[in-house]
């Protein structure tokens, strides 16, 4: 049974750097699928941040791609988002994700998700 | 604004159809396959519907989904209680190197 679980700092400083990792457990990243983080801000809707591949190619959010940096090690079996320059507006629970793509990105589903973890940004 | 227009809200009464719309454009449902997604109070989302009208393994078959053109809908029938959760369609989007587009998420309400 796969499972991902995401983890890092609950609380962040305006201006600082967020920094979240996904351990996935029972499947190989280096096996395929892609990796990805979502978020959604309280009371608000989902907002797709991006995903990689474990060869390394990334995929991102065009609003967010300037702050965003997801990695991968597959030594590890984790993968992880580095978000800069975060403000208030950043504030969210963040899901991280498997990502099923096939035929190009004709399709891209989102099939296994961790339960998420809460990030405040605030001094 | 989400790129997806989802109605913000739904409501129907135990044993009804309920549809809920997504409406999209030619980068993203237009050219790609829509998903949907079930959002159930205080938990992560779950994938619903995938490749437009794909149920995964464990999903009832009261659920359903199609696809016409920029549009798609899901389609839940014999409607329960335990249906009332936030709904989200999404699928990628061609423009700006590509990436994945939500909608805003319907909330289902059972009456």
């Amino acid at each position: 049974q796969v499972q991902l679980q995401e983890s890092g700092p609950g609380l962040v400083k305006p201006s600082e750097t967020l920094s979240l990792t996904c351990t996935v457990s029972g499947y190989s990243i280096s096996s395929g699928y892609y990796w990805g983080w979502i978020r959604q801000p309280p009371g608000k809707g989902l907002e797709w941040i991006g995903s990689i591949y474990h060869s390394g190619s990334t995929y991102y959010n065009p609003s967010l791609k300037s702050r965003v940096t997801i990695s991968v090690d597959t030594s590890k079996n984790q993968f992880s988002l580095k978000l800069s320059s975060v403000t208030a507006a950043d504030t969210a629970v963040y899901y991280c994700a498997r990502a099923f793509v096939g035929i190009g990105y004709y399709y891209y589903y989102m099939d296994v998700w961790g339960k998420g973890t809460t990030v405040t940004v605030s001094s | 604004q989400s790129v997806l227009t989802q109605p913000p809200s739904a409501s129907g009464t135990p044993g009804q159809r309920v549809t809920i719309s997504c409406s999209g454009s030619s980068s993203n449902i237009g050219s790609n396959t829509v998903n949907w997604y079930q959002q159930l109070p205080g938990t992560a989302p779950k994938l619903l519907i995938y490749s437009n009208n794909q149920r995964p393994s464990g999903v009832p078959d009261r659920f359903s989904g199609s696809k016409s053109g920029t549009s798609a809908s899901l389609a839940i029938s014999g409607l329960q209680s335990e249906d009332e959760a936030d709904y989200y369609c999404a699928a990628w989007d061609d423009s700006l190197n590509g990436h994945v587009v939500f909608g805003g998420g319907t909330k289902l309400t059972v009456l």
